[in-house]
């Protein structure tokens, strides 16, 4: 049972334009949730987060929306740039339990 | 600043032979995970450590998995005997203890059993 899901594997976009990454989540007891981007070869990096209590959250071109009564949140990341093709995975946690369940990532390509 | 050390980067072993996998967390961070990462399964959280202390390994696929922590900064996973399905790449991470605190990954162990 995939309590996190990341429906699109793959998403292309221009140079410039704005990539939206999306996910689904099924367990409503999460209410933290967090955007990892990932290289090859190299470890998943934090790239954002948000709490349940919030539905938006913005860190310079990077910004996460939380629906929670939709169970989905998004990630917006404007202007997009070649150095932004990578894996992004989402993952949400319960409150003080510690356990991260991720989606299995889109790969994102942005163009030249 | 050092982030999360993982040692060896890459394992090639037969199969049945015993492999250890080894972590150096960040300084200072005193929660400590081990995620195994497969094309079928995705990521998943194998194993994870407050202060040392396992705190819950559901994740840990059978008894041929064990993880320790002997002090605050070097933990071990070990896979004995090893079989051709553990073949994956296992990721260490580690946190601040306390809510929303992101877990900080380090680059992984590709391993491949023969």
């Amino acid at each position: 049972d995939q309590q996190v899901k990341q429906n699109s594997p793959s998403l292309s976009v221009q140079e410039g334009r704005i990539s939206i990454l999306n996910c689904d989540y099924t367990n409503s007891m999460f209410d933290y949730f967090l955007w990892y981007k990932k290289y090859p070869a190299e470890g998943p990096t934090f790239l954002i987060s948000i709490s349940s209590i919030k539905d938006k959250n913005e860190d310079g071109r990077f910004t996460v929306f939380l629906n929670k009564s939709a169970k989905h949140l998004s990630l917006h990341i404007v202007p997009s740039q070649p150095g932004d093709s990578a894996v992004y995975f989402c993952a949400a946690s319960r409150g003080s339990n510690y356990k991260l369940t991720f989606g299995k990532g889109t790969l994102l390509t942005v163009n030249p | 600043d050092a982030g999360v050390i993982q040692s060896p980067r890459h394992e090639v072993t037969e199969m049945g032979q015993e492999v250890t996998l080894r972590c150096k967390p960040i300084s200072g961070h005193n929660s400590l995970f081990w995620y195994r990462q497969t094309m079928m399964r995705g990521l998943e959280l194998l194993i994870y450590f407050n202060n040392n202390v396992p705190i819950d390994d559901s994740g840990m696929p059978e008894d041929r998995f064990s993880a320790k922590m002997p002090n605050a900064s070097f933990s071990t996973l070990k896979i004995q005997p090893s079989e051709p399905r553990d073949s994956a790449v296992y990721f260490c991470a580690s946190s601040f203890k306390g809510n929303n605190q992101p877990q900080h990954f380090g680059d992984g162990t590709r391993l491949s059993i023969l």
